[in-house]
């Protein structure tokens, strides 16, 4: 149980261009999901929480324009890289919670790589 | 949330337990500790969480001392497949107050498995 799909896994775009990753909790509702960036080697950095329904909460230093979160739905939020520079290229993983009191869970990580 | 020391490194023969301490002196009473590991170039898994008592599940134990400064997630038997980065991390299970309420990763302990 608590499977989280992430996709695509893999980017490989122009810079300039925007990017949409989507991140799926497959079998259970997860009321809240969060996206996380990973530089290498370098540990996980939260980007934002997003909850269901509400604005994104973004941590400091992170550009709400530029990185744009959408949770419409218990299952469903997708992070959208706007017009994404090299400087943009990371690991990006998200993970979801089911509720208050449950552990998060996350995918597999989407690499982008900007050109 | 609660600082964590880690070891960087450690090494276990394949088939034996793997130990991985965890030091969190300042802990509070309302924080959790939480052990995830993330092998190279996946999202992290979620291994295994506990408050006061020790847990154990599928695929570990946790031990977690009587004062709470400290903590030991054992592996019982493991295999090549456990190599990976293991993160302890301290934190309440969730803010009440909304906003961020994410995982804040440090720099965990390179577990690598020798056949």
């Amino acid at each position: 149980g608590a499977v989280v799909s992430q996709h695509p896994s893999r980017v490989i775009c122009k810079s300039g261009t925007s990017v949409k990753i989507e991140c799926r909790s497959l079998d259970f509702q997860a009321t809240t999901m969060f996206w996380y960036r990973q530089f290498p080697k370098q540990s996980l950095m939260l980007m934002a929480t997003s909850n269901e329904g509400s604005k994104a909460t973004y941590e400091q230093g992170v550009e709400k324009d530029k990185f744009l979160i959408n949770h419409a739905s218990l299952t469903l939020s997708t992070l959208t890289v706007t017009s994404a520079h090299p400087e943009d290229s990371s690991f990006y993983i998200c993970s979801a919670r089911a509720g208050v009191y449950q552990p998060q869970h996350f995918g597999d990580g989407t690499r982008l790589s900007i050109l | 949330d609660a600082k964590t020391t880690q070891p960087p490194s450690m090494d276990c023969a394949e088939g034996r337990a793997a130990n991985l301490p965890c030091n969190h002196s300042t802990i509070s009473g309302n924080e959790y500790v939480y052990w995830y590991r993330q092998i190279h170039s996946q999202g992290p898994q979620y291994i295994i969480h506990g408050l006061k008592n020790n847990e154990t599940n599928e695929m570990a134990s946790l031990i977690i001392t009587e004062d709470r400064k400290s903590s030991t997630l054992i592996l019982p038997h493991a295999t090549l497949r456990d190599t990976a980065v293991y993160y302890c991390i301290v934190r309440v299970a969730f803010y009440s107050g909304g906003g961020a309420d994410g995982l804040t990763f440090g720099k965990g302990t390179h577990l690598i498995i020798q056949p």
